[in-house]
């Protein structure tokens, strides 16, 4: 079967660091992929990764190990409008997508 | 377009009635997807267009869903005998699903139905 599993809901203070993570269990893999979603809105893309290591952009990282079947997200200098959902995806196969259930990041002054 | 659209943004419907939402994507995109997404909950996929392929139609909950798509543009998603169980948002997304490349999809903004 295929299951993804993220933390529910996670707290950080504005300016710090946070890490979410993702472990993964399916039947095929072409790429990990996290979405930011803000109350009310529709997912917005972050990052992807296909190969094991950390892939940067800006104030977001995203790690990947396919061989423990898991990945992180991390932001840093958390912001306030960093307040979202995260929701990991794996592509399954061909065009085929799993979405994990998110993690709810409340960032507080 | 500029983005994925989708109409109507908001749907109040009674039990047992039919209804259908429309999905526009991202001209030049191929693929489109569907997915659902229930309140506080993550995406549940529900069927999938690649160009003039067979759709991928593996996560429709029942017979009383069903997904059209013409050629590479816009989508519809009927939802016949609507439940009350039916009541989230429906997202579309679509990708220029290029053979070899991870996938980014790109999000409508969703169609927020709700079956009284």
């Amino acid at each position: 079967g295929q299951n993804i599993d993220q933390p529910t809901e996670m707290t950080a203070t504005e300016g710090a660091i946070v890490q979410i993570n993702c472990t993964y269990q399916t039947s095929g893999f072409n790429g990990l992929f996290w979405y930011q979603q803000h109350a009310g809105e529709a997912p917005t893309f972050l990052s992807y990764n296909v190969l094991d290591g950390l892939e940067e952009k800006g104030r977001f990282s995203s790690f990947l190990s396919r061989s423990k079947g898991y990945s992180y997200l991390l932001l840093k200098e958390l912001q306030m409008k960093d307040s979202a959902s995260y929701l990991c995806a794996v592509n399954n196969y061909g065009q085929n997508f799993v979405f994990g259930p998110g993690t709810r990041l409340s960032v507080l002054p | 377009g500029a983005g994925v659209s989708q109409s109507p943004s908001n749907k109040v419907t009674e039990k047992g009635k039919d209804v259908e939402l429309r999905c526009d994507p991202i001209s030049g995109h191929t693929a489109l997807y569907w997915y659902r997404q229930r309140l506080g909950q993550g995406l549940e996929f529900l069927i999938y267009f690649q160009g003039n392929s067979a759709p991928d139609k593996s996560g429709l909950p029942s017979d009383r869903f069903s997904a059209e798509r013409t050629g590479e543009s816009v989508s519809t998603l009927t939802i016949q005998r609507t439940q009350q169980e039916d009541s989230a948002v429906y997202l579309c997304a679509s990708s220029l699903a290029l053979a070899g490349i991870p996938d980014t999809q790109y999000f409508g903004p969703g169609t927020r139905l709700t079956v009284l």
